[in-house]
C-alpha cells in the first residue's frame, strides 16, 4: 500500500515565524514530490516540486527531500496570514501512470 | 506555472440531467489528465485517469457508465456526469500531467462546483 503521511494539524504559527510542514512516504521507488496549497473552497495550487535529495528554495518557500529517510518537508519563512491554508504533500511513485498520492494535508494557521 | 482551465466553474442542474465538464491544458500538451472529486472538508478523491486516445482508468467504486470521460486531444479532457442526482453534488477538479520539462509536474484546474437539485 503506497502511503503518504502528514500531520493533519492544525499547525498554528505567529506572523513572521517559520512554519515547518513534514511528510513521509512509504515507497522507495518514488520519483517526484510536490507541495500544493489549497485554500478553502479552491483547487490545489502547486507551491513546490522537488526531485532530488537536498534543498530547493523558491522565495519564502524551501522544500527539503531526504530519500534515504523517505521524508520531504516544506519550510515557509516569514509566514503571513495569507499563508493560512491546507498544505498537501503529494508523491508520484515510480512505474505509475503519474497519479499523485496525497497525504491528508496539514492545516496551517498564521496568526497576525 | 502552466495553466489548466475548467469550464464551467459552477453549474446547477435538475436531477436526471447530464452535465459535461471540460478540462483544458492551455500552454502544454497533456497525454494524461486526472479527475478528482472533493466533498466539503474532505480530501481529494481520485476518480479516474484520462489518457489521450485510449479508455480512461477508473478507481474502484467509481461507475464508468455514470462518469463518462473522453480525452480526444492532447489539451482537452471532458467528464460527463450522466443522470445526475443530488448525491453527485460536489467539487470536481481536474489535473494535467506536464511531461514537457526536465521533470514532470502536475497542475490543477480551478474546479467545477456542481449542484444537483
Amino acid at each position: 500500500q503506497k502511503e503518504v503521511e502528514q500531520n493533519s494539524g492544525p499547525l498554528s504559527v505567529p506572523e513572521g515565524a517559520i512554519a515547518s510542514l513534514n511528510c513521509t512516504y512509504s515507497d522507495r521507488g518514488s520519483q517526484s514530490f510536490f507541495w500544493y496549497r489549497q485554500y478553502s473552497g479552491k483547487s490545489p495550487e502547486l507551491i513546490m516540486s522537488i526531485y532530488s535529495n537536498g534543498d530547493k528554495e523558491d522565495g519564502r518557500f524551501t522544500a527539503q527531500l531526504n530519500k534515504a529517510s523517505q521524508y520531504v518537508s516544506l519550510l515557509i519563512r516569514d509566514s503571513q496570514p495569507s499563508d493560512s491554508a491546507t498544505y498537501l504533500c503529494a508523491v508520484i511513485y515510480g512505474g505509475s501512470q503519474g497519479n499523485l498520492i496525497f497525504g491528508k494535508g496539514t492545516k496551517l494557521s498564521v496568526k497576525p | 506555472g502552466a495553466v489548466v482551465s475548467q469550464h464551467p466553474s459552477r453549474v446547477i442542474c435538475k436531477s436526471g440531467t447530464s452535465v459535461k465538464i471540460e478540462c483544458r491544458s492551455l500552454d502544454f500538451q497533456a497525454t494524461t489528465m486526472f479527475w478528482y472529486r472533493q466533498f466539503p472538508k474532505q480530501s481529494l478523491m481520485l476518480m479516474a485517469t484520462s489518457n489521450e486516445g485510449s479508455k480512461a482508468t477508473y478507481e474502484q467504486g467509481v461507475e464508468k457508465d455514470k462518469f463518462l470521460i473522453n480525452h480526444a486531444s492532447l489539451t482537452l479532457s471532458t467528464l460527463t456526469v450522466t443522470s445526475a442526482h443530488p448525491e453527485d453534488s460536489s467539487f470536481y477538479i481536474c489535473s494535467a500531467r506536464d511531461m514537457g520539462g526536465v521533470q514532470e509536474t502536475q497542475y490543477f484546474g480551478p474546479g467545477t462546483r456542481l449542484l444537483v437539485l
